[in-house]
């Protein structure tokens, strides 16, 4: 299985201040279609996950700017550009490229 | 709009059955995978399998491999989550997810309790 690696696990931020979970795979992620299935979620307590981006850096319909994501090959990063109280909650790396699809650890962000 | 409607929460006792659904709609049930995630009391998301419910064919993460079964009525759109015989560690939260190539949706999730 491919093991997603998230650092920190713990992320505690001050109110408009930038965030950035690292999220690195134990093999590389480019499907053979040429794409990498590599997706940030965000679960906030008591809900479902939601889907923030896909395919690296693509923002999921719905989800405010300040997020982005960035990498390629097994190294990841999401980013918060001023963290607002609704980004409390935990977030989670996915990849869906190949069997079985791994999720990272999580990653609880919580503020300061 | 894709939505993804779980059956709701279930309590059980250890050794007894259980199937749960998943009711997809707003778009073509077989063109996408589907799958269920499982998520322990206060632990992260663990991916159980997936199954494309155009042929069936499940792929199981390793560790639930003959634990449970996945499958899906195309008929009706809903994939399923069955246990043959349930214990106490089956207790958690079971997602319904299906991933897309730009985009993937969530249902709302059923709690199974297992206690006798």
């Amino acid at each position: 299985d491919i093991v997603m690696t998230q650092t920190p696990l713990s992320s505690p931020v001050t109110l408009g201040q930038p965030a950035s979970i690292s999220c690195r795979s134990s093999q590389d992620l480019v499907h053979p279609d040429g794409d990498t299935y590599l997706s940030w979620l965000q679960q906030r307590p008591g809900q479902p996950p939601r889907l923030l981006i896909y395919k690296i850096s693509n923002r999921f319909s719905g989800v405010p700017d300040r997020f982005s994501g960035s990498g390629a090959g097994t190294d990841f990063t999401l980013r918060i550009s001023r963290v607002a109280a609704e980004d409390v909650g935990v977030y989670y790396c996915m990849q869906t490229t190949h069997f079985p699809y791994t999720f990272g650890q999580g990653t609880n962000l919580e503020i300061k | 709009e894709v939505q993804l409607v779980q059956s709701g929460a279930e309590v059980k006792k250890p050794g007894e059955s259980l199937k749960i659904s998943c009711k997809a709609s707003g778009y073509s049930f077989t063109s996408y995978y589907i799958g269920w995630v499982r998520q322990l009391p206060g632990k992260g998301l663990e991916w159980m399998g997936v199954i494309p419910p155009g042929d069936s064919n499940t792929r199981y993460s390793p560790s639930f491999q003959g634990q449970v079964t996945i499958s899906a009525d195309k008929s009706i759109s809903t994939a399923y989550l069955q246990w043959s015989s349930l214990k106490a560690s089956d207790t958690a939260m079971y997602y319904c997810a299906r991933p897309g190539w730009n985009d993937e949706y969530w249902g709302q999730g059923t709690l199974v309790t297992v206690s006798s």
